[in-house]
């Protein structure tokens, strides 16, 4: 069991690029989450799949975030066009629960993005 | 929409002494999880301690215990015998037990704890 990993860890971009971070979960782990934190703040949910299937999204996750886990593993937030208001931690977290209960989140360390 | 509200931004605590940080949230529901996360410069947000709010009895990890007031809906961390490796941010969370909104944790905006040796 290595931890949840995230890939970059750090990303600096211009306005108007694109950017996709990864996220892959502990192992077996049904259930991923993408949170995002500003500076000074605590961390606000984006979305979790529940396996390959994305069951919850933010109003926060605007028409330019998308998010795929394809085949249940790892997972991918892109972002389109970014902003400097997209500047932040993104967090990803995984775990594993039957019917909800129970759950323990396991966070990753998270991709610091930069936008310049 | 519930909220969780951390009123102290910063506390700072000597080394082996004990501190408490406070935590209050609102929220219509009478079924839900609280939670004390730890985030040490590392990022990696660690659990430090869960509460069901069904449970009367208060929820204890070693040196860490909570004192959870349900009417009162306040949720209270106390660290005791306080380490250095305790000092990182502390975010107070709540998660709701049933419905749509099950999948998410809600944090308060944390509190940075210091320790002095």
């Amino acid at each position: 069991d290595t931890g949840v990993s995230q890939d970059p860890r750090h990303k600096i971009t211009k306005r108007g690029q694109n950017v996709t971070f990864r996220c892959d979960p502990i192992s077996e782990h049904n259930r991923l989450y993408w949170y995002r934190q500003t500076l000074g703040q605590g961390p606000e949910f984006l979305t979790y799949f529940q396996n390959e299937a994305q069951l919850e999204k933010s109003r926060l996750l605007s028409d330019r975030f998308s998010a795929e886990r394809p085949k249940g593993s790892f997972s991918t937030l892109e972002i389109q066009r970014t902003e400097q208001g997209d500047s932040a931690m993104y967090l990803c977290a995984s775990s594993y629960t039957a019917q909800g209960l129970n759950e323990k989140l396991f966070f990753g360390s998270g991709t610091q993005l930069s936008v310049l | 929409a519930q909220t969780v509200t951390q009123s102290q931004p910063e506390m700072s605590v000597q080394e082996a002494e004990t501190v408490t940080l406070s935590c209050t949230y609102d929220t219509s529901e009478s079924d839900y999880y609280l939670f004390w996360y730890k985030q040490p410069p590392s990022r990696q947000m660690i659990l430090v301690i869960r509460q069901e709010a069904y449970k009367q009895q208060n929820a204890t990890e070693n040196r860490f215990s909570v004192n959870f007031q349900k009417a009162a809906k306040s949720f209270s961390l106390k660290i005791s015998d306080s380490q250095l490796g305790d000092a990182a941010m502390y975010f107070c969370a709540y998660r709701s037990r049933h419905g749509g909104s099950q999948g998410n944790l809600i944090f308060g905006k944390g509190t940075k704890l210091s320790v002095k040796p």
